[in-house]
């Protein structure tokens, strides 16, 4: 089946550590975007990506590094950088002619 | 400076009724619009779009309608069922790729 995976589900993580967040997709999309939630702020963009071996910084890409060396992944690291990590991170993907976006189930980040 | 706006936080419609989720944008180079539903813990799931080009789009029990003059759409669900009952996000697109999302609006239908 086609669409979008996210690992962990839940992901807990010491202070100052760095941690990645993972994103695969069989859609064959070419855009890949990464999004956080907090409670009362609704979807922020963190990152995406247009295509391979370019992406861009979004609204709070701060402590924040990705990459996309292939079409299907578009990894997050979450850097000790990042003051307030503790989110639910998102993965969503779309064709490089816009529409819709697709969204993976996501990912609990939780710092001890 | 929040793009795409969705007021009202919470609604709760008694079940069978209509439920009608509002939502205003402000950047006018906007031309492409789409609601997402979510649940706790999941990610969102696509519900329905728009194009600037029409002023309404109906799939089943959902209709999202379009005014562009007012810079205003709003998403219909009727009847409303008890698993309606999610977080609705509306998002807008301009075509350059990045979409921005409003706060959401959380739907409570009751049985």
């Amino acid at each position: 089946d086609g669409g979008i995976t996210q690992s962990p589900k839940y992901l807990f993580r010491k202070e100052g550590q760095n941690v990645t967040l993972s994103c695969e997709q069989n859609l064959n999309h070419d855009a890949m975007y990464w999004y956080r939630q907090d409670p009362g702020q609704g979807l922020r963009l963190i990152y995406y990506s247009q295509i391979v071996n370019d992406f861009q910084k979004g609204d709070i890409a701060e402590g924040y590094s990705v990459s996309r060396e292939k079409k299907e992944s578009f990894p997050l690291t979450v850097t000790s950088a990042q003051k307030n990590p503790t989110a639910f991170y998102l993965c969503a993907s779309s064709i490089q002619a816009g529409g819709t976006w697709f969204f993976g189930p996501g990912t609990r980040l939780t710092v001890l | 400076d929040q793009q795409v706006k969705q007021n009202s936080p919470s609604l709760s419609v008694q079940e069978g009724r209509i439920s009608i989720l509002n939502c205003d944008y402000t950047n006018s180079m906007f031309d492409y619009f789409l609601w997402y539903k979510k649940y706790p813990a999941e990610g969102p799931t696509f519900l329905i779009s728009i194009s600037s080009i029409k002023d309404k789009n109906e799939d089943g029990r959902f209709t999202v309608f379009l005014n562009k003059s007012a810079k205003h759409l709003s998403l219909h669900i009727v009847p409303s069922q008890p698993g309606d009952s999610a977080v609705y996000f509306c998002a807008a697109t301009g075509g350059y790729q990045k979409v921005t999302f409003g706060i959401g609006t959380k739907l409570q239908v009751i049985p």
